[in-house]
């Protein structure tokens, strides 16, 4: 079946420490995004990809960084520069170009808590 | 750019009462309309879509009505029931992609007490 998988689903970081979240996606979408939800927020955009070795900052990419070098893949890597990074991650990819609008898929999620 | 306003929440309602939940949006061509879903801890899932003026998207008893003269495409339903309690999300997708082409409103949390 097609979809996209977001790993871990819990992941727990020590402070200072790097860690990278996996977002793998078999729908052949160009455009693939990665947004923060924190408690009772809505959607925050941190970067998105519009097509391989290429991708774009979002609202809040300060302390987060990504790779696109394959058009099934996204990762995202949150940073020991990133101040508050605990958050529930989610991974989301649709069709960018053309003439038909498409919803966007995502993942099931990753929560990230820092201890 | 694009945008999308909807109603704050909480909005707590009793089972089989009627619910609405307004969407309005702002996008520069014929944008695409979803509404989305989400249970606690899970990822968003697509609850329905209208892709053109006048469509009626519809899945499990709710539905919405792209009205492009008032720029809204409200949440309906007829008859809630406790398993609907969820955060429902109003969103709009553009050809043009990137950032400006996936928008979402700030999600609407639905309770329902029985």
């Amino acid at each position: 079946d097609g979809g996209i998988t977001q790993s871990p689903k819990y992941l727990f970081r020590k402070e200072g420490q790097n860690v990278t979240l996996s977002c793998e996606q078999n729908l052949n979408h160009d455009a693939m995004y990665w947004y923060r939800q924190d408690p009772g927020q809505g959607l925050r955009l941190i970067y998105y990809s519009q097509i391989v070795n290429d991708f774009q900052k979002g609202d809040i990419a300060e302390g987060y960084s990504v790779s696109r070098e394959k058009k099934e893949s996204f990762p995202l890597t949150v940073t020991s520069a990133q101040k508050n990074p605990t958050a529930f991650y989610l991974c989301a990819s649709s069709t960018a170009q053309g003439l038909v609008n498409t919803e966007a898929f995502f993942g099931q999620g990753t929560r990230l808590t820092v201890v | 750019g694009n945008s999308v306003t909807q109603m704050e929440g909480p909005v707590t309602l009793s089972e089989e009462a009627f619910l609405t939940i307004n969407c309005t949006y702002t996008a520069t061509g014929y944008p695409s309309l979803f509404w989305y879903v989400q249970y606690p801890g899970e990822g968003l899932q697509l609850l329905l879509k209208a892709t053109k003026a006048d469509d009626k998207g519809s899945n499990k008893g709710f539905e919405a009505t792209y009205r492009k003269e008032t720029t809204s495409f409200h949440l309906e339903k007829g008859s809630v029931q406790v398993s609907d309690s969820a955060v429902y999300f109003c969103a709009l997708s553009y050809s043009g992609g990137g950032a400006d082409g996936l928008t979402f409103g700030k999600g609407t949390h639905l309770i329902i007490q029985p």
